[in-house]
């Protein structure tokens, strides 16, 4: 099994909301990763989880709260969201961040509009 | 710091025809080279990189890209190109010691039948 599977594929939803992503892997792989990406632009990293801890927050506001319950699953609960917010959530995870290759493992996507 | 420059926006290429999408970057220390497709309402899917040894690097679908250190440049190409080819092409360059990719802004791929 070589997918990274996200859900929802798309949501909408309002400022006042609280609505999560959910993203899933079964490769073993041990890094997972939270990406935003605007229309014609290139994906921008928001987290990064290291064996369920995490390693990076690209200095992602608050409203974005990134959750690993396991080696498996990554979560993006969203709060108080802009219209700005809205763009396309990609996950991704690779084998583990030590020795990082560099290759990433992407799912389809979350698309999210904020009204 | 790192960056990546993609040059160009639109590449249109007559199908059957050799393909170039264009990528030149600039990294502290020895770089670390990816290209990435996303075909539409899909991620990304890594096609290819380079670490070290032969600058001509091969990849999946029948995909390569050159290295060329005096140039900073790590250009995409395929001799050959397909319809289903079309897509938007990221490169991405990883510095030594980092643990996250930093995309260029993407080059959409147009193969016209």
């Amino acid at each position: 099994d070589t997918e990274v599977t996200q859900t929802p594929k798309h949501l909408v939803m309002g400022m006042t909301n609280k609505k999560s992503l959910k993203c899933e892997q079964h490769m073993g792989h041990r890094a997972m990763y939270w990406y935003k990406q605007k229309a014609k632009k290139p994906p921008e990293l928001m987290f990064v989880y290291s064996y369920e801890k995490l390693s990076i927050n690209e200095s992602v506001p608050s409203r974005f709260s990134p959750e690993c319950p396991n080696s498996s699953l990554l979560n993006l609960h969203l709060h108080a969201l802009q219209p700005e917010d809205s763009a396309l959530y990609l996950c991704a995870s690779s084998q583990q961040l030590a020795g990082f290759t560099g290759e990433l493992f992407f799912g389809e996507g979350s698309r999210l509009t904020v009204l | 710091a790192q960056s990546v420059a993609q040059p160009e926006d639109q590449v249109n290429v007559a199908e059957g025809n050799p393909l170039t999408v264009k990528c030149t970057y600039s990294v502290s220390g020895n770089p670390y080279l990816f290209w990435y497709v996303q075909y539409p309402n899909r991620g990304l899917q890594f096609l290819l990189k380079y670490i070290t040894g032969d600058n001509l690097v091969k990849g999946s679908y029948g995909f390569e890209a050159e290295f060329n250190k005096s140039q900073t440049s790590f250009h995409l190409k395929k001799p050959s190109a397909l319809v289903s080819d079309s897509a938007l092409y990221f490169c991405a360059v990883r510095e030594t010691g980092a643990n996250n990719l930093f995309f260029g802004t993407g080059t959409r791929l147009t193969v016209i039948p």
